[in-house]
């Protein structure tokens, strides 16, 4: 069971590139989620699904997009990076309801330069 | 809006001593709280959580947390730190139709 995977770990882009951060989760989980971490900011979130074709901003939506196609892939796409998404990306998981866990990914650390 | 308020950036105990790492959250109905640990260049690990009844929740590792709807706390607590407990502590809530809320954490650093 691999729980959540995401891809890759590391990542440097320059400032008007774009890439997709990949998520995956095979515990047949509804609930997928996306969290930025920069240092004394905590964990904010960017956006969420709570099922297949359905998504939602979050706390800091802008310059990202989702899209869930499938339960198991929730991908984040950066259309221009800035230096301002230099962060620490986090996807995380859980079944629907609100009292379930999340389970987390090992993140992927971005520099956009 | 629900919030999560960590007060302590930072803390420093010594191995073997007792630890209590404060959280106070801000919601109107009756939350959902947790503590998750991360340690350095890894995923948050869910330690414990409440949802309802006894209000003192024991979690993995040694540590447990008490809800005090009064004080609007849910503060973890650890008997003995040990050196392997030195990570960044986070705290968070949700309720019924909200996606999780965490706090800003809070370093520990375990000194011999």
């Amino acid at each position: 069971n691999a729980g959540v995977t995401q891809t890759p770990k590391f990542q440097v882009l320059k400032t008007g590139q774009s890439m997709t951060l990949q998520c995956a989760q095979d515990m047949n989980h509804e609930y997928m989620s996306w969290y930025r971490q920069d240092p004394g900011m905590g964990l904010r979130l960017i956006h969420y699904s709570v099922g297949a074709g359905i998504t939602d901003q979050g706390e800091v939506p802008n310059g990202y997009n989702v899209s869930r196609s499938t339960t198991e892939d929730f991908p984040l796409r950066l259309l221009s990076a800035a230096p301002s998404q230099t962060s620490v990306y986090f996807c995380a998981s859980r079944l629907f309801s609100y009292n379930s866990p999340l389970h987390f990914g090992n993140g992927t650390r971005l520099t956009v330069t | 809006a629900q919030s999560v308020t960590q007060p302590d950036i930072h803390i420093t105990v010594s191995e073997g001593a007792s630890l209590e790492l404060r959280c106070n959250y801000s919601y109107g109905a009756t939350p959902y709280l947790f503590w998750y640990v991360q340690s350095p260049g890894q995923g948050l690990q869910l330690l414990l959580k409440y949802f309802s009844g006894d209000t003192l929740v024991q979690g993995i590792k040694g540590f447990e947390a008490e809800f005090k709807r009064s004080q609007s706390s849910f503060n973890l607590r650890k008997p003995s730190v040990h050196w392997s407990d030195a990570a960044e502590y986070f705290c968070a809530v949700s309720s019924g139709n909200t996606p999780l809320v965490f706090g800003k954490g809070t370093r520990l650093s375990v000194i011999a």
